[in-house]
């Protein structure tokens, strides 16, 4: 499974956009990209995920790079309820093991 | 929906006694099932996958006579610490899927194990 990299932590304002990024520049072709959310003390929340279309559902979207190597999580307005570990994760749909990184750490301040 | 249940979230037990974690797919069949380790202020490693019906395949580094899985039915899988010890205390979490469906991984809310 291609290894991912992302920053070790964000801030965002109360109401604005959260843009989360991740480099995943050795993924290959059958890898998807899956977004999850971490809140202290609990299980990862499942957040979105996608092959090399960009998606969006209720919590965000998830925006790919053409040549797939990067990708962005776009929380659209933020909440203090959103904050949290932010794991971004490659792996193919079969087997599915998820080898997480160290993800990033977004505070969104009042 | 894609509930996973976890219990118990939290267990403090003796050094030398052995600890079963029970982990639930509550609204969907889990064909698959997965086990993670949390150390404090650490990401979660994964220790092992199980799909239903078959031996467990553990991570590199996982004792599998320490950590013993079963995963009998589509809704249920069990992880037990044997002889655990104070290392072995830790934030425990499992995830379960449905690949039949392209399904991702949901996760429980974990357990919490000390060992004295």
């Amino acid at each position: 499974d291609a290894k991912t990299t992302q920053p070790t932590s964000m801030d965002c304002a109360e109401g604005r956009a959260a843009n989360l990024p991740c480099n995943h520049s050795t993924i290959s072709g059958n890898e998807y990209v899956y977004w999850y959310r971490q809140i202290h003390s609990q299980g990862p929340q499942y957040i979105i995920h996608g092959l090399k279309n960009n998606e969006t559902n209720e919590m965000a979207s998830l925006i790919i790079t053409e040549d797939r190597k990067s990708s962005t999580l776009i929380l659209p307005h933020a909440t203090l309820r959103d904050t949290a570990v932010y794991y971004c994760i490659a792996t193919r749909n079969t087997g599915n093991q998820f080898y997480f990184g160290t993800g990033t750490s977004l505070t969104v301040i009042p | 929906g894609a509930v996973v249940s976890q219990h118990p979230s939290w267990v403090i037990c003796k050094s030398g006694t052995s600890v079963k974690i029970e982990c639930r797919s509550l609204d969907f069949q889990a064909t698959t099932m997965f086990w993670y380790r949390q150390f404090p202020k650490q990401s979660l490693m994964l220790m092992a996958t199980s799909n239903e019906g078959s031996k467990a395949t553990y991570e590199q580094g996982v004792e599998k006579d320490k950590f013993l899985i079963n995963h009998a039915s589509l809704t249920l899988s069990t992880l037990t610490v044997t002889s655990a010890h104070p290392e072995d205390s830790s934030f425990y979490i499992c995830s379960a899927r449905d690949t039949r469906y392209n399904q991702p991984q949901h996760f429980g809310d974990g357990t919490r194990l000390s060992i004295l």
